[in-house]
């Protein structure tokens, strides 16, 4: 069985351009979430993906979007970046849709933003 | 005011010493208490779940107490390799069943 895995590992973007991350949700997992880590901050709430539609949206800007596949992988898309928009962005899978089953994270992507 | 507020950190403490953190949360509706390791920027993982009841694993003890709104994590005989950032989780059906991560308070365990 393998986990949640995120791709790139490391990233640097220029103010002003757009990115893609991905993540494969570990296998019999159907729901994504989307977190952004600041340093010296706990993880925050982007999104959450259940069934390839969106069903929690946490206090970020919609420049921040996001999609599920049928084999619920899922990509996180940010446009304009901004130097705030650097840090970890993990990705979490969930058997079920969110709730007290537990997440299992992927190691993240680490994204510096000049 | 933040959804989840825990001690501010670091804690410095020897080997074999007891440490304990502590939380609170403001949404008395939360159903789902968590806490998280994480280490040196790598991905939280689950150290473990809270209940009411209270629960054990270990060296490790989590306590919820609802009325009060507040989770703790007991840590008995500390090891080097307990050192991380340990992380309070609230979830619930009413928040869309996201996690709510506390700010972390981070532990350093020194021989």
């Amino acid at each position: 069985e393998t986990g949640v895995t995120q791709s790139p590992t490391h990233l640097i973007k220029t103010r002003g351009q757009q990115v893609t991350l991905r993540c494969s949700s570990q296998s019999g997992h159907n729901t994504v979430s989307w977190y952004q880590q600041a340093l010296g901050q706990g993880p925050q709430f982007i999104f959450q993906y259940y069934r390839e539609e969106e069903n929690g949206r946490g206090n970020f800007p919609p420049r921040f979007s996001g999609l599920q596949f049928p084999n619920y992988s899922s990509e996180l898309n940010v446009n304009a970046l901004e130097l705030d928009d650097s840090a970890l962005y993990l990705c979490a899978s969930s058997p079920r849709g969110g709730g007290d089953y537990g997440y299992t994270f992927g190691s993240g992507t680490r994204l510096t933003v000049v | 005011r933040k959804e989840v507020e825990q001690d501010p950190g670091p804690f410095n403490v020897p080997e074999g010493a007891t440490v304990a953190f502590n939380c609170t949360y403001s949404n008395s509706a939360s159903q789902s208490f968590f806490w998280y390791r994480q280490d040196c920027r790598k991905e939280p993982k689950l150290l473990m779940s809270v209940y009411s009841s209270g629960n054990e694993d270990g060296r490790f003890t989590a306590q919820l107490n609802r009325a009060s709104q507040y989770i703790s994590l007991l840590i008995r005989d500390s090891k080097l390799s307990d050192s991380a950032t340990y992380l309070c989780v609230v979830s619930g059906y009413n928040q869309g069943g996201k996690l709510i991560f506390g700010q972390g308070t981070e532990l350093s365990v020194k021989p």
